[in-house]
């Protein structure tokens, strides 16, 4: 797994407060990635990172930002939370001589009331 | 919109079958096709990858067939086992023009039945 964690790993919250979850990378990769899973649409990609305070937009990044200020750490925030981001959210990380993701991390539950 | 599409969505094996899992893309700027595996409450796995100038690519039981004319490409598992139960996934990525960022399929939930 790369040493990837993913924290929290189940989160309830309330919909309008927001919400961090953070990627924590062992391996000093430079590109770090933030995906969505629900049933029915597979994994989409929410944003990208390709270096310290190096990020871009993937195409579901509505209501959702993000920071990279240590190449070891990858946060994803929702601003406002919304029913619609209950969601499995999966952080991955590209190895060096890799031409995509190429490790997941666990995964993080996320549900909003 | 999807950029990758695949099928079928769900699929039933006797054990010592052969699966197959197929998926076809519009963007010809694709360059890199893996597969992923995905076993529940886990995240997805790296199972194998194809670059479009090679028709084949075989690693075990699992091959890819890539049809660059046809812009589809399939997974083949060979001698299918009860523990090849999981949800596979097809992606595909421009590379660095998108930051290697996977755009996926929806997903085969594949049963392997004894």
């Amino acid at each position: 797994d790369a040493g990837i964690t993913q924290s929290p790993r189940h989160k309830v919250t309330e919909t309008g407060t927001p919400v961090t979850l953070r990627c924590h990378q062992t391996e000093n990769h430079r590109y770090m990635y933030w995906y969505r899973q629900d049933p029915g649409h597979g994994l989409r990609l929410i944003h990208y990172s390709y270096g310290v305070k190096d990020t871009d937009k993937g195409e579901v990044s509505d209501g959702y930002s993000v920071s990279r200020s240590k190449t070891e750490d990858f946060l994803l925030t929702l601003e406002s939370a919304t029913s619609s981001q209950t969601s499995v959210y999966f952080c991955a990380i590209k190895g060096a001589g890799s031409s995509g993701a190429e490790f997941f991390g666990p995964g993080t539950r996320l549900t909003v009331l | 919109q999807q950029q990758v599409k695949q099928s079928p969505q769900s699929l039933i094996v006797q054990k010592g079958g052969i699966s197959i899992i197929n998926c076809a893309y519009e963007n010809t700027a694709f360059d890199y096709f893996p597969w992923y595996q995905q076993f529940p409450g886990k995240g997805p796995a790296l199972l194998i990858a194809i670059r479009p100038d090679v028709s084949e690519k075989k690693e075990g039981r699992f091959t890819i067939s890539f049809n660059k004319s046809a812009k589809q490409f399939s997974l083949h598992i060979m001698d299918s086992q009860p523990g090849d139960s999981a949800t596979y996934f097809c992606a595909a990525t421009r590379g660095l023009n998108s930051g290697y960022a996977l755009n996926f399929g929806k997903g085969t939930s594949l049963l392997v039945t004894p």
